[in-house]
C-alpha cells in the first residue's frame, strides 16, 4: 500500500498570513493524482485542491495552491491571507491511476488561525 | 445535486442492539464508501461498492454489515458492537473510473456511540 505521511500533527498561522502544509508519499507508479481535503471541526470533509501527477504545472484554486515536486514525492498545501474559515484539519491523499476506487490519506495537519 | 446526505447525525446504542446508517446521492456516482473516523485522525476505510457490487471490504468484524440495494444508497447495518466501535462514520462517493475527475465527495457523518 502507499503511505502518504504529513509530518505537522499541528500548525498555527496569523490571520491574512500564508502557511504551507508538509505531504510526502511513497509510490513506484508514475502516473497518480493527489489530493487536499479539508474537515473543518464537526463539519463535513470537502476537497480543497487535486492535482494530476503528469501535469507539470501546480494546481491552484483561488487562495490555495500546491508545491509538486514530483521526483522529491512531495506535495505541499499553501494557503495565502489566511482567513478563520481555514481552521480545519487537513488531509493529503493519494490515488492511483490504476485502482480507482483506494484512496490513501495522510494522518492530518491541524491548522489553527489566529485573529 | 451535489450531495451526499448521511442519516441519522447522531445514534446512541447499546452493545445488543440493531440499527442501520443510511446513505444517498443523486450525482450518479457508481462508486459508494463506508469510511470509519476517530477524532483527529484520518478516515479508515471500510468497505467500497463499484456499480452496486462490493468490491473492497478491509478485513472488517462482521457485526458491520454493508449493504447497496440500488446506485444511489448505501446502509451500513450495525450489529453487537463494542464501544471501541464509537466514532464518525463517513459515506463517501465517487464517480467510477481511474480518471482525475475521481474523486471523494463525503456526506456529514453519523456519530455513533456505543455504551
Amino acid at each position: 500500500a502507499q503511505t502518504v505521511t504529513q509530518s505537522q500533527p499541528e500548525m498555527s498561522v496569523q490571520e491574512a498570513e500564508t502557511v504551507t502544509l508538509s505531504c510526502t508519499y511513497d509510490t513506484s507508479e508514475s502516473d497518480y493524482y493527489l489530493f487536499w481535503y479539508k474537515q473543518p471541526p464537526s463539519r463535513q470533509m470537502i476537497l480543497v485542491i487535486r492535482q494530476e501527477a503528469y501535469k507539470q504545472q501546480n494546481a491552484t484554486e483561488n487562495r490555495f495552491s500546491v508545491n509538486f515536486q514530483k521526483a522529491a514525492k512531495s506535495f505541499s498545501l499553501k494557503i495565502s491571507d489566511s482567513q478563520l474559515g481555514d481552521a480545519a484539519m487537513y488531509f493529503c491523499a493519494y490515488r492511483s491511476a490504476n485502482t480507482g476506487n483506494q484512496f490513501y490519506f495522510g494522518t492530518g495537519t491541524s491548522l489553527t488561525v489566529i485573529p | 445535486d451535489t450531495e451526499v446526505t448521511q442519516t441519522p447525525k447522531h445514534l446512541v446504542m447499546g452493545m445488543t442492539n440493531k440499527k442501520s446508517l443510511k446513505c444517498e446521492q443523486h450525482m450518479g456516482h457508481r462508486a459508494m464508501y463506508w469510511y470509519k473516523q476517530k477524532a483527529k485522525k484520518p478516515p479508515e476505510l471500510m468497505f467500497v461498492y463499484s456499480y452496486e457490487k462490493l468490491s473492497i471490504n478491509e478485513s472488517v468484524p462482521s457485526r458491520f454489515s454493508p449493504e447497496c440495494p440500488n446506485s444511489s444508497l448505501l446502509n451500513l447495518h450495525l450489529h453487537a458492537l463494542q464501544p471501541e466501535d464509537s466514532a464518525l462514520y463517513l459515506c463517501a462517493s465517487s464517480r467510477q473510473q481511474a480518471g482525475g475527475a475521481n474523486v471523494l465527495t463525503f456526506g456529514a457523518g453519523s456519530r455513533l456511540t456505543v455504551l
